[in-house]
């Protein structure tokens, strides 16, 4: 079945750099588009960027060029990085597959990053 | 950026009917197709797909929630209210770049 699972650090320090996986399963990456979204604690969710099925990026451009997202396909897997964090960098970091009409049908459990002075 | 207005908390009672509405800023419809979606979030958990496309029942959702609307004004309704619905409910729009979502509407049981 359809499966996706962040890994990543609990912990990063102020301006340094955040490096988070995303596995997915149980479909190919060259079919169906994985994006990440982020929600900080009690707060509401924010769209970060996708990486398209054919390779191609977008990114919101609140995250200026902070923010890169790449793949590997053979490994089924999607990575973010993002430099220069701030403590309001702190929240839940999902990846979610995309449909084509721009719902995200399924989504991982979320990995929880908290910016430490 | 297209913005997204939801009330923040909606109170109502089992079996009863909530209806949670969201706004847009800009129409998000486009060749007849409304490009928006309700998810369901619980604490600690990630959000659920719930109605894609304007009101097209995810997998596996009861029919309990139904979705309506077009243009600008949406509605997501759940019809009776059941116990394990309590929790936040959000609505998301990608008709633009970049995707965006409402603040959510937290339900709570009179």
């Amino acid at each position: 079945q359809v499966q996706l699972k962040e890994t990543g650090p609990d912990l990063v320090q102020l301006t340094q750099t955040l490096s988070i996986t995303c596995t997915v399963s149980g479909f190919s990456l060259t079919t169906y588009n994985v994006h990440w979204v982020r929600q900080p604690p009690g707060k509401g969710l924010e769209w970060m960027g996708a990486m398209w099925n054919g390779g191609g990026t977008d990114y919101n451009s609140a995250f200026k060029s902070r923010l890169s997202i790449s793949r590997d396909t053979s490994k089924s897997q999607v990575f973010l990085k993002m430099n220069s964090l701030q403590t309001d960098d702190t929240a839940k970091y999902f990846c979610a597959r995309r449909e084509l009409g721009g719902y995200f049908d399924y989504w991982g459990q979320g990995v929880m990053v908290t910016v430490s002075s | 950026d297209i913005v997204l207005t939801q009330s923040p908390a909606l109170a109502v009672s089992l079996e009863q009917r909530a209806t949670i509405s969201c706004k847009t800023s800009q129409n998000v419809d486009n060749y007849g197709i409304s490009y928006m979606h309700w998810y369901q979030q619980k604490p600690g958990q990630q959000p659920k797909l719930l109605i894609y496309e304007g009101s097209n029942l995810a997998s596996g959702i009861p029919a309990r929630f139904s979705g309506s609307g077009s243009g600008t004004d949406f509605t997501l309704t759940i019809d009776p209210v059941e116990a394990d619905d309590i929790a936040t409910y959000y609505c998301q729009q990608s008709k633009d770049y970049p995707d965006t979502f409402g603040a959510g509407t937290k339900l709570e049981l009179k």
